[in-house]
């Protein structure tokens, strides 16, 4: 079972549009985080959360973190076509020992934006 | 400041041999995280690195290993290749203690 649920898997909008893009688990997370990956290349870290109820903002994209810490949605105003890319998040549960911390990814939403 | 990097960009094997891939993460950063990331599948945890010991490992066979050097570089070794093995392989980096990973540009496996 997935432990990261992301949805909805494919979405495609007119530029301009306005888009939101949901993250849920039934685990809670210490930190949840939104990437970004253009096809054939890494993800790019967008924001990290890490505060039951935090909302951030970069420009035009809205994140929030769900106040139990189980889910974390981004929003998207006035959608452009350099949006496009498939939106990951990944999920933390905190402190596994050695000092570092692993991840547990979502399989993305795939967004178009069409000019 | 330069980002993670990994080589090669693209790679071909044929099924049954061994493919070796490499990493560089950012200059201080001294835990390595290398993923799989086939079609359809999402990322693949596969190992983490940090201090130049293995921390944890995903649910992948032995054939996947790995090691990280003293400066911090890693590789990871790809035993007896299989088909399913194709995918692009995602290497990141974090600085001790952190949960912010960084992302080099992947290494295309393809098993013919």
């Amino acid at each position: 079972t997935q432990l990261l649920e992301q949805s909805p898997q494919f979405l495609s909008i007119q530029e301009g549009e306005n888009l939101t893009v949901y993250c849920n688990s039934s685990s809670v997370f210490s930190s949840l985080q939104w990437y970004r990956q253009e096809p054939g290349e890494g993800p790019v870290l967008l924001v990290t959360v890490v505060t039951g109820g935090e909302v951030k903002k970069l420009k035009r994209l809205t994140f929030q973190f769900g106040d139990a810490r189980k889910d974390s949605s981004l929003h998207i105003t006035a959608a452009q076509p350099g949006d496009t890319g498939l939106y990951l998040c990944a999920g933390d549960q905190g402190y596994s020992g050695a000092g570092s911390y692993q991840l547990t990814f979502g399989k993305g939403t795939k967004l178009s934006v069409i000019p | 400041e330069a980002g993670v990097t990994q080589s090669p960009t693209h790679l071909i094997k044929t099924r049954g041999q061994q493919a070796t891939l490499r990493c560089s993460p950012i200059s201080g950063h001294t835990s390595v995280y290398w993923y799989q990331q086939a079609l359809g599948l999402g990322l693949q945890f596969l190992l983490w690195y940090d201090e130049g010991e293995e921390r944890n490992r995903g649910n992948f066979p032995p054939r996947f290993s790995g090691r990280q050097f003293p400066n911090y570089s890693s590789e990871l070794n790809v035993n007896a290749l299989e088909l399913e093995d194709s995918a692009l392989y995602l290497c990141a980096s974090s600085l001790q203690g952190s949960y912010e990973q960084y992302f080099g540009p992947g290494t295309r496996l393809t098993v013919t």
